[in-house]
């Protein structure tokens, strides 16, 4: 089975400030894993994805990810957070097998403080 | 390639009332997946097509839910004799071959019932 923790289900950053958002996933196989990010009343938008291959991901808008298989961990963080960061973000594991479909976990709404 | 589109995107329906979702995807995206949305949750699979087929389904998909997907294209997700639990936002996302592939996410159709 698979699943996703992601610890904090509220996180707040002053403006220019270091964003850390936290996520372990469970898997008995390899996974996939995603950071989306979700703005009110809209759908989900890619950031960045882990399949093969360097464990360092970069992403869109400044985010980065790091695979790190011996936490079972893939935090998301960015070195400067802007008021147009303030969203939902998840995280997602998917398997090579079968549906091939996201497990999310349950969020973090991050709040940028100016 | 205007993304994947969902109708309506907004419904109010009396309970015990059946509704129909229209999802239609990228058009070369041979796969389909419908999720649903709570608050402060993250989206929970509900079922999965590749091309017309519906190769798997969510045990969150009661009797009551069906979604088909004639000729491979448009997908549709009924709810017959609505609840009030199935309030909740409902969305598609499509996606290319492979497993490491991004899944590309509808607007959701936000579900009302009363």
């Amino acid at each position: 089975a698979q699943s996703v923790t992601q610890l904090g289900s509220h996180v707040s950053v002053s403006e220019g400030a270091l964003v850390l958002l936290r996520c372990n996933y469970s898997s008995s196989v390899p996974p996939y894993l995603f950071w989306y990010v979700q703005y009110p009343n809209q759908g989900l938008q890619l950031l960045l994805k882990y399949t093969t291959g360097a464990t360092l991901v970069k992403g869109i808008n400044g985010f980065e990810a790091e695979f790190k298989k011996s936490e079972t961990s893939f935090h998301l963080t960015k070195p400067s957070a802007h008021m147009s960061d303030a969203a939902e973000y998840f995280c997602a594991v998917s398997l090579q097998t079968g549906a091939n479909n996201l497990f999310f976990g349950t969020g973090t709404r991050l709040t940028v403080i100016p | 390639d205007t993304g994947v589109s969902q109708d309506p995107r907004h419904k109010i329906t009396k309970r015990g009332q059946n509704v129909t979702f229209r999802c239609d995807p990228i058009s070369e995206h041979n796969r389909l997946y419908w999720y649903r949305q709570t608050l402060g949750q993250g989206p929970e699979f509900l079922t999965y097509f590749q091309n017309e087929a519906q190769l798997e389904k969510s045990r969150l998909l009661s009797d009551r839910f069906s979604a088909e997907r004639p000729k491979g294209s448009f997908s549709t997700l009924e709810i017959q004799r609505t609840e009030q639990g199935d309030s909740a936002m409902y969305l598609c996302a499509s996606r290319g071959m492979g497993f490491g592939t991004e899944a590309f996410f509808g607007q959701g159709t936000r579900l009302t019932v009363v």
